[in-house]
């Protein structure tokens, strides 16, 4: 079964500074998707970036981009010119390419992110 | 917004209790699942359901009972529940599960406390 880790419960940030939140996870797949998504306080998740494994050119999405070393299994997210509406929490997620049970999300714990004025 | 809303935002009941979480979903999609979401813990998977058929359930105990009457709403019947059930429940869709890749919309969930 695949996992999901961050290793950093809480970061913070000042305005407009970068900030990187890490992701690693565990599989023996050599194809899956992998998810950045957000969840600010008492509103939706929402989806922030999406990664292809067998594509090697790192995802972006205006401030936001990856870093996808799929040697060493990490997804890192970095946010550029950080703002205060980027408060949230971000989970890192896993999904297979495989069929059936294996193709659900897997979520990690997730890292709350404070965006200092 | 992302187009799928839940209702009761928050929900307290007593373990006696039997209660139901409804999710709508106004994109079309055929796919809906249930999450759960519990302090400092991933989100756990609970029910899929996938052109109003239900395909997985993660060992969910019986207390909680999805039903799926059509490809636009979802529910989560609840009775007999625990404290440590209290959490915040999720509802999302995705278009349909044959594309590996595809966004999931989430609700912006229930907030249970059972007493």
């Amino acid at each position: 079964a695949q996992t999901v880790t961050q290793s950093q419960p809480e970061m913070s940030v000042q305005e407009a500074e970068t900030v990187t939140l890490s992701c690693t996870y565990d599989t023996s797949e050599s194809d899956y998707y992998l998810f950045w998504y957000k969840q600010p306080p008492s509103r939706q998740m929402i989806l922030v970036i999406r990664q292809e494994a067998y594509k090697q050119q790192n995802a972006t999405e205006n401030r936001f981009s990856v870093n996808f070393q799929k040697a060493a299994k990490s997804f890192s997210l970095k946010i550029s010119d950080s703002q205060l509406g980027d408060a949230a929490m971000y989970f890192c997620a896993y999904r297979s390419i495989s069929s059936g049970s294996a193709r659900q999300l897997t979520f990690g714990s997730g890292t709350q992110l404070t965006v200092l004025p | 917004e992302t187009g799928v809303t839940q209702t009761p935002r928050h929900l307290v009941m007593g373990m006696t209790n039997k209660k139901s979480l409804k999710c709508e979903q106004h994109l079309g999609h055929n796919a809906m699942y249930w999450y759960k979401q519990s302090a400092k813990k991933p989100l756990e998977l609970m029910f899929v359901y996938n052109f109003k058929e239900q395909t997985e359930n993660n060992s969910v105990p019986s207390r909680f009972s999805p039903e799926c009457p059509n490809s636009s709403h979802l529910f989560l019947h609840l009775h007999t529940l625990q404290p440590e059930d209290s959490a915040l429940y999720l509802c999302a869709s995705s278009p349909s599960r044959g594309a590996s890749g595809e966004t999931q919309y989430f609700g912006p969930g229930t907030r249970l406390l059972v007493l």
